[in-house]
């Protein structure tokens, strides 16, 4: 079972839509959890933390199910510049080095 | 210069040809770090340096050797690779989570785009 697991995609919504992207994850001692954004031929950048109670940041939402392994990113109001992939990253052990990266879902938003 | 550089930007090199990958990090971190990334795979870790001492290797084949010779400069020497290195190279720093254990942001640079024919 690979260690992060997410729905590849596309995922093709008009703007304004309400898009949410699923994530699992294998080590249940895992205890960090992160949405990041990679834009096409860029570099990961840190969308947002994930914390055990949920959390907001603007139109983005995150939540965490730690008995199911399993995280969620809802994205609000889309923009067209929220066309991106969204990389689900679990930290791999109790390290505070080593992340584990999922192969990310895409997602366009279109006109 | 600001944030994570990294140089060359593009790299096409033959299997017997020996090259390096330079980062440099302005942030004022201390942990620095090289993932592989592959069409079609997740990012993969492949080596973690803090505080200038590697403190995690991947399993990654010998071809590849990190150098780190300060907190702000983090190399990768190449040398007889083989095509399925062909990949992009990222570089990364964040602050040092050795105190905490909880892992902090990491900023990466805009990679090397590798290719060995």
């Amino acid at each position: 079972r690979k260690e992060v697991e997410q729905d590849p995609g596309p995922f093709n919504v008009p703007e304004g839509a309400t898009v949410a992207f699923n994530c699992t994850y294998s080590n249940s001692a895992s205890q960090s959890f992160f949405w990041y954004r990679q834009d096409c031929r860029k570099e990961p950048k840190l969308l947002m933390s994930v914390y055990s109670s949920g959390n907001e940041d603007g139109r983005f939402t995150a939540q965490l199910n730690r008995a199911s392994q399993y995280i969620s990113l809802l994205i609000r109001d889309s923009k067209l510049s929220d066309s991106a992939t969204y990389l689900c990253v679990v930290n791999q052990r109790n390290s505070g080095y080593a992340l584990n990266f999922g192969k990310g879902t895409s997602l366009l938003v279109t006109p | 210069e600001t944030g994570v550089t990294q140089t060359p930007r593009h790299l096409v090199m033959g299997m017997t040809n020996k090259k390096s990958l330079k980062c440099e990090q302005h942030l004022g971190h201390n942990a620095m770090y090289w993932y592989k990334q592959s069409a079609k795979k997740p990012l993969e870790l492949m080596f973690v340096y803090s505080l200038e001492e590697r403190v995690e290797n991947n399993s990654v084949p010998s071809r590849f050797s990190p150098e780190c010779p300060n907190s702000s400069h983090l190399f990768l020497h190449l040398h007889t690779l083989q095509p399925e290195d062909s990949a992009l190279y990222l570089c990364a720093s964040s602050q040092d989570p050795s105190g905490t254990g909880d892992p902090y942001e990491q900023y990466f640079g805009p990679g090397t785009r590798l290719t060995v024919t």
